[in-house]
């Protein structure tokens, strides 16, 4: 069966640090990944999908960037964090093939102080 | 671009009786999926139930069903008999069907009082 793991599940950041997130996926291949962010009390913001190893599409611009070394590995990056990167997380896979639905990690807390 | 909108912010309901969660989207694409998820507060985006634009039949799992009306581009949430539980925070998402790429509404948080 496919899991999906992501770490850490929280971390607290000081301003201008760097940041790196990974996510892995286990039981299938070449599937589609996702990283959401979610701010307080709201919904979940597409930030960056992949469909392939070296394949990026970013949503939104912003501060953060993702990188897909390897076919179920997705990362994502800050080189110096700012406060407005705070939230929570959660990376995502689908089927690359059919995309019926989304299976979640269980997301990273980050706070940025 | 794709918009949802979840115009009820908080709702509660009692315990056994039914609620329905109401969900809008707007789109010009003609393949695509629909879900509701219920992050409780452990945070996990669970998936409760899909529906495929193409299927007039409405979905439903166990307590749960939508009302799905393309033409309106509506799709709510019917629980049955709710139970202390469902208490969560329900997100209407819509999900393009080539790509995978999904938009959520802002979610409803959902109150099961005893």
């Amino acid at each position: 069966s496919q899991t999906i793991h992501q770490w850490p599940a929280t971390l607290v950041q000081p301003v201008g640090s760097p940041l790196s997130l990974e996510c892995t996926v286990e039981g299938t291949s070449n599937p589609n990944l996702y990283w959401y962010r979610q701010a307080a009390g709201r919904g979940l913001q597409l930030l960056f999908y992949s469909v392939g190893i070296g394949q990026i599409s970013s949503e939104v611009p912003q501060n953060l960037s993702a990188s897909r070394p390897q076919d179920r590995q997705f990362i994502l990056s800050s080189k110096k964090l700012l406060l407005s990167d705070s939230g929570f997380y959660l990376c995502a896979w689908s089927p690359g093939q059919f995309n019926e639905k989304l299976f979640f990690g269980s997301g990273t807390q980050l706070s940025v102080l | 671009a794709q918009t949802v909108t979840q115009s009820q912010p908080e709702m509660s309901v009692q315990e056994a009786e039914t609620v329905t969660l109401s969900c809008t989207y707007d789109t010009s694409e003609n393949n695509y999926y629909l879900f509701w998820y219920k992050q409780p507060p452990s945070r996990q985006m669970i998936l409760v139930i899909r529906q495929e634009a193409y299927k007039q039949q409405n979905a439903t799992e166990n307590r749960f069903s939508v009302n799905f009306q393309k033409a309106a581009k509506s799709f709510s949430l019917k629980i049955s008999d709710s139970q202390l539980g469902d208490t969560a925070m329900y997100f209407c998402a819509f999900m393009k069907h080539l790509t995978g790429k999904s938009t959520f509404g802002d979610g409803t948080t959902l109150t099961v009082k005893p």
